[in-house]
């Protein structure tokens, strides 16, 4: 089966950096999405990764590794409206798209 | 309107009663999706339509249908609702369809929240 996994919750301090890893197994591989959502509110697109290496994108970073089946997302300077679900998807040889459960991301000051 | 409208924001249904929840979007885009998201779990894409005139069915269709009858509306029908539908709905499009060999990055709606006694 298909399967996109991801811690279910963590915690970081306002100002610090923390990485979201999210490993996946799925029927091919033709990109992997990473998503915001604030509780009650619908998910935003935060970046896209179809080749292996690092995208940065102001404060955000994601990375792909395809022969590990793995990706992170890296947030640096955390701020408190950073606090939110961060969601991973994967779209397969199919395109369609598989989503993990998405990590909980709670901000302390 | 500016992107994607979900009607209603939220709604408690009783079960064996129809419910249609509502999707329209102002971006032009082509294709659009619903999703359920429970706790736990990852979004579960219920249908989707690539164009307009055209369904396709998703991970969970039963006891779900849509239509697709211009660009820009979407609706999602639920004929006789049980409480397992409970779940927040959302609506989602895009520029390109599910085929697209590419970033097919979604816009989504607000959600609707259900709740079936």
């Amino acid at each position: 089966g298909q399967n996109i996994d991801q811690p279910t919750e963590m915690t970081a301090t306002e100002g610090a950096i923390v990485q979201i890893n999210c490993t996946y197994q799925t029927s091919g591989f033709n990109g992997l999405f990473w998503y915001q959502q604030h509780a009650g509110e619908a998910p935003t697109f935060l970046s896209y990764n179809v080749l292996d290496g690092l995208e940065e994108k102001g404060r955000f970073s994601s990375f792909l590794s395809r022969s590990k089946g793995y990706s992170y997302l890296l947030l640096k300077e955390l701020q408190m409206k950073d606090s939110a679900s961060y969601l991973c998807a994967v779209q397969d040889s199919n395109y369609q798209l598989i989503w993990g459960a998405g990590t909980k991301l709670i901000i302390k000051p | 309107i500016a992107g994607i409208t979900q009607a209603p924001t939220s709604q408690i249904l009783a079960a064996g009663r129809r419910m249609t929840l509502r999707c329209t979007q102002d971006m032009r885009h082509n294709a659009m999706y619903w999703y359920r998201q429970d706790l736990g779990l990852g979004l579960r894409l219920i249908h989707y339509s690539n164009t307009a005139g055209t369904t396709g069915k998703g991970e969970v269709p039963d006891g779900y249908s849509v239509s697709r009858a211009n660009t820009d509306d979407f609706p999602l029908t639920l004929a006789s609702a049980v409480p397992s539908q409970t779940s927040v709905y959302f609506c989602a499009s895009s520029d390109s369809g599910q085929s697209y060999s590419g970033a097919n990055v979604l816009t989504f709606g607000a959600g609707s929240r259900l709740t079936v006694l």
